[in-house]
């Protein structure tokens, strides 16, 4: 079965500086979709970045942008000049192309500080 | 452009009492749709999916049911309320081209 683990449940981050968020997953498939999704306190989930697992660069929107580590089945978010905004929790999520339903991780607490 | 609408965002029902929250879809056909619900401070659990009309498959044995009487339509449903059935309901839709998930406003509910 498929897994995704994030493994720092809060971080903390100052505004302006920059934070990682790590993911990792297990899978034995070759083709498959990465996904950050970000729940702010109105706790609705807004899709943040995604990437396809055949492709080799990495995924950027914006101020967010991915590492992806195919080969350690590694998959970080990487948030620049961090804003009061993206305080919120951050889902990781895995999905293969002809899978009916996403995995999420648990979840990594982000605050943001002054 | 699609879009996803749950309701109600809020409600607060006795153990014991039924249960109806619907998901509606604008803006695409055939969607694959979801009810995933989340606990204070947890992730996402998969409840249940749905490919098509009438199509239900469940993730979690419970006293929760779904339906989809029509194609843009996705219903949550239980006969009897637990306590351990409060929390934060999400219904989504999947793009299906990558499998990206779109999600709703989400609706809180409340057992007392």
């Amino acid at each position: 079965a498929q897994t995704v683990t994030q493994s720092q449940p809060e971080m903390s981050v100052q505004e302006a500086e920059t934070v990682t968020l790590s993911c990792t997953y297990d899978t034995s498939e070759s083709d498959y979709y990465l996904f950050w999704y970000k729940q702010p306190p109105s706790r609705q989930m807004i899709l943040v970045i995604r990437q396809e697992a055949y492709k080799q660069q990495n995924a950027t929107e914006n101020r967010f942008s991915v590492n992806f580590q195919k080969a350690a089945k590694s998959f970080s978010l990487k948030i620049s000049d961090s804003q009061l905004g993206d305080a919120a929790m951050y889902f990781c999520a895995y999905n293969t192309g002809t899978a009916s339903k996403l995995t999420f991780g648990t979840g990594t607490r982000l605050q943001v500080t002054l | 452009s699609q879009t996803i609408h749950q309701w109600p965002a809020t409600l607060v029902q006795p153990v014991g009492s039924p249960l109806s929250l619907e998901c509606t879809v604008e803006g695409t056909s055939n969607p694959n749709l979801y009810w995933y619900r989340q606990a204070a401070g947890r992730g996402l659990q998969l409840l249940f999916y749905s490919v098509g009309i009438g199509q239900i498959s469940s993730e979690v044995p419970q006293n929760l049911s779904a339906s989809r009487p029509q194609d843009r339509q996705f219903i949550l449903s239980s006969k009897k309320l637990l306590l351990s059935d409060s929390g934060f309901y999400l219904c989504a839709w999947r793009a299906y081209r990558a499998g990206e998930l779109f999600f709703g406003e989400g609706s809180r509910l409340t057992v007392l």
